[in-house]
């Protein structure tokens, strides 16, 4: 059981490149999300999803796609790259009814850095 | 809507000794918390979670917090630290009608020799 998985683990970009930030986690969990790091700021939601073809947007989406086709992954879509869009990233997941539902797991992290 | 704030960006203690890592939040509805763990260069991990029952909860390492509902308030102590316990921690609400998170800044728990 891998649990959350995030590849890459290190990314450099330059301004107005696009890339796409893998998450796929293998527990069969109906909920998914990203969430930006930031030094002070905790973390915010960019986009989530509750089920294969149903997204939605977070606190911070500007910038990013992200689209569910499958239960297991939820891909980040980086549009055109901006220095703003420094940070690290996380993905995460749980199961969205009852109880057990509300805890989150989460990846390892990808660390971004837009020049 | 709701908002978490923790109060402190970062608590320096002495290894064994005890520490308070404080938690307020705001919430026009019942809510469910949590307190994940950083450390350093990994994910978040969860710590431990209120979702109903008896207000003192246990969590791994030693941890527990309390939830307070008057004071809107789910602190975590430990009443003796280590130098492992050096850390990132972050306080979570959920409500009880929506699936996110809203959270924390984070308090950095840093152990003195």
């Amino acid at each position: 059981n891998a649990g959350v998985t995030q590849t890459p683990k290190f990314q450099v970009l330059k301004t107005g490149q696009s890339m796409t930030l893998q998450c796929a986690q293998d527990m069969n969990h109906e909920y998914m999300s990203w969430y930006r790091q930031d030094p002070g700021m905790g973390l915010r939601l960019i986009h989530y999803s509750v089920g294969a073809g149903i997204t939605d947007q977070g606190e911070v989406p500007n910038g990013y796609n992200v689209s569910r086709s499958t239960t297991e992954d939820f891909p980040l879509r980086l549009l055109s790259a901006a220095p703003s869009q420094t940070s690290v990233y996380f993905c995460a997941s749980s199961y969205s009814r009852g109880l057990a539902g509300f805890e989150q797991f989460f990846g390892p992290g990808t660390r971004l850095t837009v020049l | 809507a709701q908002s978490v704030t923790q109060l402190d960006s970062q608590v320096p203690v002495f290894e064994e000794a005890p520490v308070e890592l404080r938690c307020n939040y705001s919430s026009s509805v019942s809510v469910y918390l949590f307190w994940y763990v950083q450390y350093p260069n990994q994910g978040l991990q969860l710590l431990l979670k209120y979702l109903s029952g008896s207000t003192l909860v246990k969590g791994i390492n030693g941890f527990e917090a309390e939830f307070n509902k008057s004071q809107t308030s789910f602190h975590l102590r430990k009443p003796s630290v280590h130098i492992s316990d050096t850390a990132e921690y972050f306080c979570a609400v959920r409500a009880n009608s929506n699936y996110q998170l809203i959270w924390g800044a984070g308090t950095k728990l840093i152990i003195k020799p």
